[in-house]
């Protein structure tokens, strides 16, 4: 089942932060977050894996809730370059590496 | 440099034919994965590739066909049955096959359109 991913689009000005979920109703095992620029490839930004585990990349952070099977991406102090289109994909403990995609978020960062 | 090259950038099909994207990895990555994206849509599953000359199913094979006959190759073919291919195609790899935790990487992709 496709996770869902909330807002669908949301637009900031420079400097403001931004929240991105993920929720899925099937157990998560890992989390994978991607931007993505109109017509070009998605760019991997982390992983997260169950257990709760926060990472971060400059100003980019993301959560992972396994009781909740949510993962949350925070964006603080927005950047122009921030704009694109985020991906979650969620993968199980199957011994295959499928993910299943979000269906995107849409940031818009203006100046 | 390491990664993934997809050709053509742009494909241009007539209905009735077939037509071959092409994936190639220098990453010596396990596992390869093709995608197709839809205008405002997530990634859906065609085929994957764990291993040479293993291939399964995604969520969207119907129209497709795949083979895995090098480790660095993982060729789609989209076929004259797939009624509706227009579309982006994205072909990923990934380092370790059998496992949810390794990155996916993704080509630059291939824009095909019905003509």
């Amino acid at each position: 089942q496709q996770p869902v991913q909330s807002p669908q689009a949301v637009i900031l000005r420079e400097g403001e932060d931004a929240v991105i979920n993920c929720s899925s109703s099937k157990a998560l095992y890992s989390v994978h977050w991607y931007r993505q620029k109109h017509g070009e490839a998605p760019v991997f930004l982390m992983i997260l894996l169950k257990g709760g585990e926060q990472k971060g990349h400059d100003k980019i952070s993301a959560s992972f809730n396994e009781k909740k099977q949510q993962s949350s991406l925070y964006l603080t102090a927005s950047q122009l370059s921030y704009s694109g289109t985020y991906f979650c994909g969620t993968g199980g403990s199957s011994n295959t590496g499928k993910l299943i995609f979000g269906q995107g978020t849409t940031l818009q960062v203006k100046p | 440099d390491g990664g993934i090259t997809q050709s053509p950038k742009y494909l241009f099909r007539k209905e009735g034919q077939n037509v071959t994207l092409s994936c190639e990895q220098n990453l010596n990555h396990d596992a390869m994965y093709w995608y197709r994206q839809d205008p405002g849509q997530g990634l859906r599953l065609i085929y994957y590739s764990q291993i040479v000359n293993d291939f399964q199913k995604g969520d969207i094979a119907e129209g497709y066909s795949v083979s895995r006959e090098k480790k660095e190759s993982f060729p789609l073919t989209v076929t004259s049955a797939q009624k509706n291919p227009t579309a982006f195609y994205l072909c990923a790899s990934q380092k370790r096959a059998g496992g949810s935790t390794d990155t996916q990487y993704f080509g630059p992709g291939t824009r095909l359109t019905v003509l």
